[in-house]
This record gives structure tokens, C-alpha cells and sequence, in this order.
């Protein structure tokens, strides 16, 4: 057990939805970074979020956007919703800006979207 | 962009038998980290490496940061079917906010 948490495991839904995944870290980590996973694009860094603020940006599109609130839970939300979001969809915490020292992994979401 | 490559992409060996793979880079990174992966599961932190050069041993696993930080190698001795996985490397460049991560490389350890 990781210490990191992820709602909901598992996520059907239909094509033009919206969603929202939650994120709470490991207690004492300031950093949440989301992560999506899907069969040929390997691990593809989103977004992440130090402290409350938007730190880095990835591959994210603009249907998909993030948040870190105050207590540090972190939502990760996908709009008009396409049958390529399909994917896992991972949020990592770590205690630094950077990661250096390795980040922690949730169980992850299974987005399947019909 | 930093980018890590990962070889072999797939190594089916036999339970007993040692491997090694490898993470590449044109980058100098901070440090690299070792993560594995087991379908639906995710990544479980390994091993962190910051120094050139640096070996660090985890029971049958041994990892190593090149002395120019720019690649790694992990070698498992004897494997077992429960070594079977997707082992990624991931490398993070100071204060920049982000790892990279290559693609992995997906270990089957036959019985």
C-alpha cells in the first residue's frame, strides 16, 4: 500500500461525458502529479500540482483539466469525453517539488468510455 | 525534451537465469529512479539513484547510475516468476517539476 488513494477504481461512461477522478496523497507529501496509461502510449505524464499550485504541465488537452485543493485531495477532470480517453489513469504524490526521490503511486482509475 | 530509452522492450527468460536491462539517455539527469508495474496495479517505487556511478543492491536486484547520469542498468540475478512485471525508469532534472519516464521494458520470468 502506497499510501495514495484513488476514486473511483473503475469508471464506465459514454462518449461526450464529463467525469471526475479524485486524488489524495500520502500524508506529508505536497506534490500530486496525474499520470494517464493506456496500451500504446505507455505512461503519459499530465499535469501537476505542488501545494495548491498548477507546477508543471505534459500531454494534458484542454478537456482535461486539475486541481489541488487546500488539503492537499486533488481531482483530475475529463469533459466531452472521447472512446481514446480510455485509459488508467494514475495520480502519484511525492514529498518534493521535484520528485527527485521518487514518487508514489495510487491504484489507479480504469476509465472505459462506450 | 528529455528523453529515456528503455531496451529490450520485451525479455521472456527462464526461471534461474540472469538479465539486465537498460535506460538511456542524451540527457544529464539528478537522479533516476527503477519502478515496477504489474497489469492493473500501480507503478511500486524501486530505487532511487542521484550519484555518478552509484550501485545500490536490493536483494537479487542491482542497480546502477552511469557515471555521467545519463543512463542506468538493472540486473536481477536468478529471476523468479514473481520478478514478472513492467519495469520503467523514470529521471528528474533538478527543480523541474516533472520525471520522465521511458516506455518500460515488460519482464516474463517463466517457471
Amino acid at each position: 500500500d502506497s499510501g495514495v488513494t484513488q476514486t473511483p477504481k473503475h469508471l464506465i461512461t459514454a462518449t461526450g461525458q464529463r467525469v471526475t477522478l479524485r486524488c489524495s496523497p500520502r500524508s506529508g507529501d505536497l506534490s500530486v502529479y496525474w499520470y494517464q496509461q493506456s496500451l500504446d502510449q505507455g505512461l503519459q505524464f499530465l499535469i501537476q500540482y505542488y501545494n495548491g499550485e498548477e507546477r508543471a504541465k505534459g500531454n494534458i488537452l484542454e478537456r482535461f483539466s486539475a486541481q489541488q485543493f487546500p488539503d492537499l485531495h486533488s481531482e483530475l477532470n475529463l469533459s466531452s469525453l472521447e472512446l481514446g480517453d480510455s485509459a488508467l489513469y494514475f495520480c502519484a504524490s511525492s514529498v518534493g517539488l521535484a520528485g527527485s526521490s521518487g514518487q508514489f503511486f495510487g491504484p489507479g482509475t480504469r476509465l472505459t468510455v462506450l | 525534451t528529455q528523453l529515456l530509452e528503455q531496451s529490450p522492450q520485451f525479455l521472456s527468460i527462464q526461471e534461474g537465469e540472469n538479465l539486465t536491462v537498460y535506460c538511456n539517455s542524451s540527457s544529464v539527469f539528478s537522479s533516476l529512479q527503477w519502478y515496477r508495474q504489474e497489469p492493473g496495479e500501480g507503478p511500486v517505487l524501486l530505487v532511487t539513484v542521484v550519484t555518478g556511478g552509484e550501485v545500490k543492491k536490493l536483494k537479487r536486484l542491482t542497480f546502477q547510475f552511469g557515471d555521467a547520469r545519463k543512463d542506468s542498468s538493472l540486473h536481477i540475478t536468478a529471476a523468479q516468476p514473481g520478478d514478472t512485471g513492467l519495469y520503467l525508469c523514470a529521471g528528474a532534472v533538478g527543480n523541474a517539476g516533472k520525471s520522465t519516464f521511458g516506455d518500460g521494458t515488460t519482464l516474463t520470468v517463466k517457471p
